[in-house]
């Protein structure tokens, strides 16, 4: 069965340094992954996928991820934080082995930004 | 182009109580869902349909419902509300492949 581990619960960086949030997965087929921003009080966000084309793939605002099989991780980067970025992070794995677009996400990351 | 719609944004019922949360969809998409969020636990899967007339149970089905007569809606039923379903709920849709799933802006439920 598929499942995804957010390693931090939260991350604190300061604005302009490096953001890393930290995902690993599970799955017995070939996954689709994907990383989710949800803003307070709103809905949830697509910020890039994995399909099993590039193994680094680039999103919105600056952010992407590379996909690792080796090490079963999909880890989310910038390589600057702005205060925009404060958010709670969802990596998420499809069941595209069968075949019914089900999501299993982790169980996000908040990340804050300090001035 | 709307996307994906939830009513109500906010609803407060009591114990034993029945509603429909109702989500509608207008980019033409098969595979529709619902989630449940907590804090701490993310989202997980209620209920999805891959299509009118197709419905399937997720991780956390007890004690909702859910039917699929128009490709557009996808309403959840709360048959008799418990504390325990006191979360956010967000719906989803998306096409069958690339399986990008577009979310709602979700529904806040708390039951007394």
């Amino acid at each position: 069965a598929q499942s995804v581990t957010q390693l931090d619960s939260h991350v604190s960086v300061s604005e302009g340094t490096p953001v890393l949030l930290r995902c690993n997965y599970s799955s017995s087929y070939s996954p689709s992954l994907f990383w989710y921003v949800q803003h307070p009080n709103k809905g949830l966000q697509l910020l890039l996928k994995y399909t099993s084309a590039a193994t680094l793939v680039k999103g919105i605002n600056g952010f992407e991820a590379e996909f690792k099989k080796s090490e079963t991780s999909f880890h989310l980067t910038k390589p600057s934080a702005h205060m925009s970025d404060a958010a709670e992070y969802f990596c998420a794995v499809s069941d595209y082995g069968g075949a019914t677009n089900k999501l299993i996400f982790g169980t996000g990351t908040l990340l804050a930004v300090q001035p | 182009n709307a996307g994906v719609t939830q009513t109500p944004k906010f609803q407060v019922l009591k114990t034993g109580q029945s509603m429909t949360l109702q989500c509608a969809q207008d980019m033409n998409h098969e595979y529709m869902s619902w989630y449940r969020q907590d804090p701490g636990m993310g989202l997980r899967l209620i209920h999805y349909s891959v299509g009118a007339g197709i419905t399937d149970q997720g991780e956390v089905p007890n004690g909702y419902n859910v039917s699929r007569s128009t490709t557009e809606d996808f309403p959840l039923r709360l048959l008799s509300a418990a504390p325990s379903q006191t979360s956010v709920y967000f719906c989803a849709s998306s096409s069958p492949l690339p399986d990008t799933q577009y979310f709602g802006p979700g529904t806040r439920l708390t039951v007394l």
